[in-house]
């Protein structure tokens, strides 16, 4: 039962343009959402996060989308640069389970110079 | 600010030892830490929540005599791998959480992992 579902398993950009990862979830008691990065042979990196009392959090190249009624959410990153290139993780959690977080499978983002 | 720190970084062992790994939150207190495993090319699956000063809570098919866990101090929780064998080898990542930072208390900050393999 994949609660967090990341359908996309790599995604390919030029430098420059956007890239958008995308996050679609089932559960509708999730109410707080994260975006991580992470590198092989590392622990996940914490990029940005939205509670689901908004629709939209920024936070410098980043931009969190979350529609509820879609159980959608998507990661928008603009410029995208090489650096970049990792797997996005998206994650969801449920305040009345603990903090416990569900992750998705993750999206290889490449970005080509 | 929101450091941890795993060590050991990796280990290798020999079938039947066991194998501890420290997870460590630097510069703040984390009241509850998280234990996970990653197989190459999957995603994180959570093993146990640790909280401090009480048992570990696991999630559904994690064996709690094996991964022994224990959270003494607000900065500290072990996973130990008992009698580890071949099948144990992962990538074991810690995570903690920030009580106290109102704004992010759901945010997990992670550790940089332990690659363990069982000879």
């Amino acid at each position: 039962d994949q609660q967090v579902k990341q359908n996309s398993p790599s995604l390919s950009v030029q430098e420059g343009r956007i890239s958008i990862l995308n996050c679609d979830y089932t559960n509708s008691m999730f109410d707080y959402f994260l975006w991580y990065k992470k590198y092989p042979a590392e622990g996940p990196t914490f990029l940005i996060s939205i509670s689901s009392i908004k629709d939209k959090n920024e936070d410098g190249r980043f931009t969190v989308f979350l529609n509820k009624s879609a159980k959608h959410l998507s990661l928008h990153i603009v410029p995208s640069q090489p650096g970049d290139s990792a797997v996005y993780f998206c994650a969801a959690s449920a305040v009345n389970q603990g903090g416990k977080l569900i992750f998705g499978q993750g999206t290889e983002l490449s970005v080509k110079p | 600010g929101a450091v941890v720190s795993q060590h050991p970084s990796w280990v290798i062992c020999k079938s039947g030892t066991s194998v501890k790994i420290e997870c460590r939150s630097l510069d703040f207190q984390a009241t509850t830490m998280f234990w996970y495993r990653q197989f190459p090319k999957q995603s994180l699956m959570l093993m146990a929540t640790s909280n401090e000063g009480s048992k570990a809570t696991y999630e559904q098919g994690v064996e709690k005599d094996k991964f022994l866990i224990n959270h003494a101090s607000l900065t500290l929780s072990t996973l130990t791998v008992t009698s580890a064998h071949p099948e144990d080898s992962s990538f074991y990542i810690c995570s903690a959480r920030d009580l106290f930072q109102r704004e992010a208390r759901l945010v997990q900050f992670f550790g940089p992992g332990t690659r363990l393999t069982v000879l």
